[in-house]
């Protein structure tokens, strides 16, 4: 079974620019969450969706925004980029409800570098 | 101060050595612990799981909570070179996904 995929891998900004990320779950995953990873804040939530629906979100800004289709497929976009927006992005897809008891399994990652 | 605080390390023992890595947190109404294990240029992979206090056991691996002292462990025997990585703790409160990470521990197990 194919894991979490994220496009690109890689990816170079400037300030002000927007940008958008993609995840692909697991097949027949219905939870997907986003993530920031940074070397000063680590890990931290951006929001999770489940059937098209933003159940959970963090405490990002308003510029951080994403969206679940049918097919469950998600994509994750940032408006007007701040130096402080370069993290690794990740995606993690679950089965079931995405509730913490759910295995989370997480994707290699998307580097964003905003120059 | 951050909800859940952990040792950046890094931290280097000899392969075989016994690994313990430890997390503290702040808030009495996490309820699930996790461990997980990042390789370099890689997602995290969930290593362990535990709901509520006592331990758990998985090969070489043990997890332990202490929600008196709000304190979590993970251990690890016989330590091997591929062990190598960063392990996060993560904890949660309830039902609503929202996973708190500590910042990571980076483990190098030399051979």
């Amino acid at each position: 079974k194919a894991g979490v995929t994220q496009t690109p891998r890689y990816l170079i900004k400037t300030r002000g620019q927007q940008v958008t990320l993609s995840c692909s779950p697991i097949s027949g995953h219905r939870s997907v969450s986003w993530y920031q990873q940074t070397p000063g804040q680590g890990l931290q939530f951006l929001f999770e969706y489940f059937s098209e629906t933003q159940r959970n979100k963090g405490n990002f800004p308003g510029r951080f925004s994403g969206r679940q289709f049918s097919n469950s497929r998600s994509e994750m976009n940032v408006s007007t980029l701040e130096l402080g927006d370069s993290a690794l992005y990740l995606c993690a897809s679950s089965f079931l409800s995405g509730g913490p008891t759910d295995t989370q399994y997480f994707g290699p990652g998307t580097r964003l570098t905003v120059l | 101060q951050k909800e859940v605080e952990q040792d950046p390390g890094p931290l280097s023992v000899p392969e075989g050595a016994i690994v313990s890595l430890n997390c503290t947190y702040s808030n009495s109404a996490f309820q699930y612990f996790m461990w997980y294990r990042q390789y370099s240029r890689k997602g995290p992979e969930l290593l362990m799981y535990t709901y509520s206090s006592g331990n758990k056991e998985d090969g070489r691996f043990t997890a332990q909570v202490d929600k008196s002292s709000k304190y979590i462990s993970l251990f690890i025997r016989d330590s091997q070179p591929s062990d190598s990585a960063t392990y996060l703790c993560a904890m949660s409160a309830g039902s609503s996904y929202k996973l708190i990470f500590g910042s990571g521990t980076r483990l190098l197990v030399r051979p």
